[in-house]
């Protein structure tokens, strides 16, 4: 399957700590974005990535988060210093630059404790 | 800004009745709409979208979505569900001409299919 891949898949953490995903996007595509979801809520938008360049970022994504796309293709999320309310489901899509659609990788569950 | 408002959180029906999840949206302009699905265990995906042209949208497994401009509405439809439609759909919305990932997306609903 070359679809979207995540890792890792679940993280628990302490509170206090740094914690980073990655997000491996389908290859054609050179849209990259990050999303957060919370028990009972839909997907929220963090960012998105165009290639390398970091072209929109959400008031959600405080400055204990930082994204990269260094080379264009796989993509990191840090949060610093975690908080219980980071505490959510942290989902990738990639896209192509034109495309109407999006794909979702499986996500990466954070708890932190 | 937007926002999409989903009104069943969670729907339970037997197999073979029919489903109809509403779907609302704040946006005073021209949207595309989208519906996606969740299966246990799987990642999210696209059912259908909706941009211009037919205001009744057909999409995979049977579903489609009418789009009622004057009701702000987009609700999602299927004549007769099967115990493998049991997942979570989320409604979301995006302004024309905006990219497809930056969509606002509703709380979801729940479907559970009885056999």
């Amino acid at each position: 399957d070359t679809g979207v891949s995540q890792d890792p898949r679940h993280k628990i953490t302490k509170r206090g700590q740094n914690v980073t995903f990655r997000c491996d996007p389908i290859s054609e595509h050179n849209r990259l974005y990050w999303y957060r979801q919370t028990l009972g809520q839909g997907p929220e938008f963090l960012t998105y990535f165009q290639n390398e360049a970091q072209l929109e970022k959400s008031r959600l994504l405080s400055d204990r988060f930082s994204a990269e796309r260094p080379k264009g293709s796989f993509s990191t999320l840090e949060i610093q210093r975690t908080e219980q309310g980071d505490s959510a489901m942290y989902l990738c899509a990639s896209s192509r630059r034109t495309g109407t659609e999006i794909y979702f990788g499986e996500g990466s569950w954070l708890t932190v404790v | 800004a937007q926002s999409v408002s989903q009104h069943n959180h969670h729907v339970i029906l037997s197999e073979a009745a029919s489903l109809e999840l509403g779907c609302n949206y704040s946006y005073g302009g021209t949207v595309n709409l989208f519906w996606y699905v969740q299966y246990p265990g799987q990642h999210l995906q696209l059912l259908l979208k909706y941009f211009s042209g037919d205001p009744l949208v057909k999409g995979i497994k049977g579903f489609e979505a009418e789009f009622i401009k004057s009701k702000f509405s987009f609700n999602l439809r299927k004549p007769s569900v099967q115990w493998s439609d049991t997942a979570e759909y989320f409604c979301a919305v995006n302004a024309e001409n905006t990219n497809a990932g930056k969509s606002t997306f509703g709380d979801g609903t729940t479907l559970t299919v009885k056999p």
